[in-house]
Parts: structure tokens; sequence; C-alpha cells
């Protein structure tokens, strides 16, 4: 079996300020690795993902992530937020072949305070 | 229009009631699935169908039920609403070829009074 802890419910940071949003799994095989964003009132969109290959992933809007393997983690990171990032993010994790079934974790909600 | 439709976008319905939720997709995945999201429980499993003829349950698949009725579309029934079913709905779809994650619709918002 595989799960997801996401280490903080709310992160609040000041805008133009740097943030890591943590992220820990647990499995017994390979994974994929996957970070969503979902804007208030919106459905989840991609925001990266970690498949095979280099372990620092960068995605969308400014964000990045690195897999540590030893370590089990895949945490978020942006150098410098805007009002606009204000968004619940939800890390997740599936096996690497053939079911592709996705476990989330239950979300950090990142608050950017003017 | 989006990738993945959820209809309806909000609905509120009472206690005992039978209510449909649709999903259709124009993303070609052969694979869809059915989440609910409550605050401070993430995302749960619900039902998932890799094509037509393969349904299978997720991790909280009582009082629920699903139908697919063709590679494009997958709706979710609940039989007799019940208030703790009040949660927001996903409905996702991958590509067994080439994963590389969910495409999701934009959810329905589910009251049950």
């Amino acid at each position: 079996a595989q799960s997801v802890t996401q280490l903080d419910s709310q992160v609040p940071v000041f805008e133009e300020a740097p943030v890591e949003l943590r992220c820990n799994y647990s499995s017994s095989v390979s994974v994929y690795l996957f970070w969503y964003v979902q804007y208030p009132n919106q459905g989840l969109q991609l925001l990266l993902k970690y498949l095979s290959g280099s372990t620092l992933v960068k995605g969308i809007n400014g964000f990045e992530a690195e897999f540590n393997k030893s370590q089990t983690s895949f945490h978020l990171r942006k150098p410098s937020v805007h009002i606009s990032d204000t968004a619940e993010y939800f890390c997740a994790v599936s096996h690497s072949g053939g079911y592709q079934k996705v476990t989330f974790g239950i979300g950090t909600k990142l608050q950017v305070i003017p | 229009d989006a990738d993945v439709t959820q209809t309806p976008r909000n609905r509120i319905t009472k206690t005992g009631k039978r209510i449909m939720l649709e999903c259709s997709q124009t993303k070609g995945h052969d694979r869809m699935y059915w989440y609910r999201q409550d605050p401070g429980l993430g995302l749960r499993l619900i039902y998932y169908s890799f094509d037509v003829k393969d349904i299978n349950k997720g991790e909280i698949s009582d009082g629920y039920s699903v139908s697919r009725q063709a590679q494009a579309k997958f709706s979710l029934s609940l039989e007799s609403a019940i208030p703790n079913q009040t949660a927001l709905y996903f409905c996702a779809t991958s590509d067994s070829d080439s994963f590389y994650g969910y495409t999701f619709g934009s959810g329905t918002r589910l009251t049950v009074v």
C-alpha cells in the first residue's frame, strides 16, 4: 500500500517570501510523484510531476520540487510567492507501473499575506 | 470546452433521494475515476474504471454506484443520499498508454439536507 503525508495543514507566508510545502510518502515499490494545486472553487490542476530522471522537477508558476528517495520526500518550493499562489496544494503518489491509482495527501493551504 | 466536464456544478438534495452526477471527457482517455473531497481528509477514491467493461470499487464505495456508459462517460449515483455524503465530488481521467497524472473536472458540490 502507498500513502502520503503532508506535514502542514496550513502555511502562511508573506508575499515575495520563499515557501516550502512538505510531503513524505510511503511505498514498497517505485513511485511517481505529483503536486496538484486547487484554487478556490476550482478543480485540481497538475503543478508538476516526477516520473523518472532528474530528481529536481520544475513545474508551472515558478514552482519546483525535489525527489529524495532516501528520505522518501517530495517537497514543493517556490523562491518568491505571489498573492495569486494562495490555494490548496495536494501531494500525490502512484506506483510506477500498471495500475495508475493515485493516493492523495490531505492538502496544505497556502495563504500568502500581502 | 473543458476536457473533463462534470454536471451539475452544484446540487442540493434531500435525504433519501437518488441522485446522479455525470462526467464526460474529450481527452480520449480510457481510464476514469470518481473521488470525493472532504475538508481535512483530502481526496478519497470512490470508484474507478479502466474501460467500459472494467469497473472497480475504491476505498469508500459504500452507498455509491457507477455506470460507464461509453469510454467518454462515467456517472456516479447515490442510491439513497444521506447527509454525510455532502462533499465535493471530482471526476478524473488518465491514459493507460501514457500516464502523466490525472486530468480533473471542475467538481460537483453536493449538499444533502
